[in-house]
């Protein structure tokens, strides 16, 4: 069965650097997502992409974070100025169409020190 | 804010007895609903989902019902296996062309053999 992969699966970063997540969507699908979950707390949409453009985005995703479709295969999700609070379960997922099940790869967990 | 509200945080069940996890939302723009299966050090494994336009869906030993007058709705898993043991979570899309899912906290199945 075709599923998400992301990498790294963990990801320790000091303070202020950035960095970047990676994400490989399941081949046919059109929208791709990022979703955080702080540890103990709910899953969180981040951001949705579809044509080569944010099509959604939440309270959370300010100025610091940007994603990225550079190839036809990946997409990324570029965390700048990492804060200790950055520091969560990032989810990545796409789904075929709007309104369609979104499909989730295994996370990355990022530990920003 | 939650929109979509789990109020069991964990539940416990005989293998082979059914076991029933809750959910609750607020948003009367909610339209499509999922469930979703976690395992730890997983992504969510999306599980079965029900549009508002129907009441009940099933799949397998998984069904669905949604009561859209009582913004409830449940998730029935029969016979329940130990494998079944993990985390699940509800989820909502809102439609109205919103691309992001809403998700509840979570309800920790115990199936104990």
């Amino acid at each position: 069965e075709p599923e998400v992969t992301q990498t790294p699966s963990h990801q320790v970063t000091q303070m202020g650097q950035e960095v970047i997540l990676r994400c490989v969507p399941i081949s046919n699908h059109l929208y791709f997502y990022w979703y955080r979950q702080i540890l103990g707390q709910k899953v969180e949409f981040l951001v949705s992409f579809y044509n080569n453009e944010i099509s959604e985005k939440s309270e959370i995703f300010d100025d610091q974070f940007s994603v990225e479709r550079p190839d036809g295969s990946n997409f990324t999700l570029k965390i700048r100025s990492t804060k200790l609070e950055d520091s969560a379960m990032y989810f990545c997922a796409s789904s075929e169409a709007m309104l369609q099940p979104q499909h989730f790869g295994d996370g990355t967990r990022l530990s920003i020190l | 804010d939650q929109q979509v509200k789990q109020n069991s945080p964990s539940l416990s069940v005989q293998e082979g007895r059914i076991s029933i996890l809750n959910c609750d939302y607020t948003n009367s723009m909610f339209d499509y609903f999922l469930w979703y299966k976690k395992y730890p050090a997983e992504g969510p494994t999306f599980l079965i989902s029900i549009s508002s336009i129907k009441d009940k869906n099933e799949d397998g030993r998984f069904t669905v019902f949604l009561n859209k007058s009582a913004k409830h709705l449940s998730l029935h898993i029969v016979p329940s296996q130990p494998g079944d043991s993990a985390v699940y979570f509800c989820a909502a899309y809102s439609g109205a062309g919103s691309y992001q899912l809403t998700f509840g906290k979570g309800t920790k199945l115990s199936v104990i053999p």
